[in-house]
């Protein structure tokens, strides 16, 4: 069954920092990979996807994320943290064979960002 | 307006009564979807209409019912609920078909406290 882990449910970096935030899959086939944020009071926005063209996936809002079978990851990074990223962040695996676009998510990683 | 609205933004009801969330998608999209987000929970996919027939049925408890009169808008009717029921509720919609690589967009949701 298709599933996703993101470790660590808060993350705390400084503004300019490195960002980086963990997702690692199950899958039974090749997976369709998705990150979406989340801020206050707000539904849910894609960042970016991974549909199996290139394994470096670029997003809006200067994120990134790269593919890796061997390791079963996805992790979304971005180079220099900004205020505004304080959110919310969702992984998910879209779930085959069900005539529909199934999500399954995993449990979010909430990043704080200091002055 | 644009992309996926949702009324009302809050919702407080008591366990007797009645009421019903609408969610209105503003971008020809075939597929529309509620979700249940709970604290410290993944996303719950609780019901998938494509063509306005529902698809998916997620062993939602009978007091959601939902219905979609045409493939622009969404109802999620309440009765009777339960104060674990409680949540923010999310509407989503997407192009449709057999898509594993759609993107699905988002309302802001409508937040539900049932006393």
């Amino acid at each position: 069954a298709q599933s996703v882990t993101q470790l660590g449910s808060h993350v705390s970096v400084s503004e300019g920092a490195l960002v980086l935030l963990r997702c690692n899959y199950s899958s039974s086939v090749p997976p369709y990979l998705f990150w979406y944020v989340q801020y206050p009071n707000q539904g849910l926005q894609l960042l970016l996807k991974y549909t199996s063209a290139a394994t470096l996936v670029k997003g809006i809002n200067g994120f990134e994320a790269e593919f890796k079978k061997s390791e079963t990851s996805f992790h979304l990074t971005k180079p220099s943290a900004h205020m505004s990223d304080a959110a919310e962040y969702f992984c998910a695996v879209s779930v085959p064979n069900t005539g529909f676009q199934k999500l399954v998510f995993g449990t979010g990683t909430r990043l704080l960002v200091s002055p | 307006e644009t992309g996926v609205t949702q009324t009302p933004r809050h919702l407080v009801m008591g366990m007797t009564n009645k009421k019903s969330l609408k969610c209105e998608q503003h971008l020809g999209h075939n597929a529309m979807y509620w979700y249940k987000q709970s604290a410290k929970k993944p996303l719950e996919l609780m019901f998938v209409y494509s063509l306005e027939e529902r698809v998916e049925n997620n062993s939602v408890p009978s007091r959601f019912s939902p219905e979609c009169p045409n493939s622009s808008h969404l109802f999620l009717h309440l009765h009777t609920l339960q104060p674990e029921d409680s949540a923010l509720y999310l509407c989503a919609s997407s192009q449709g078909g057999t898509g594993q690589g759609d993107t699905q967009y988002f309302g802001p949701g409508t937040r539900l406290t049932v006393l």
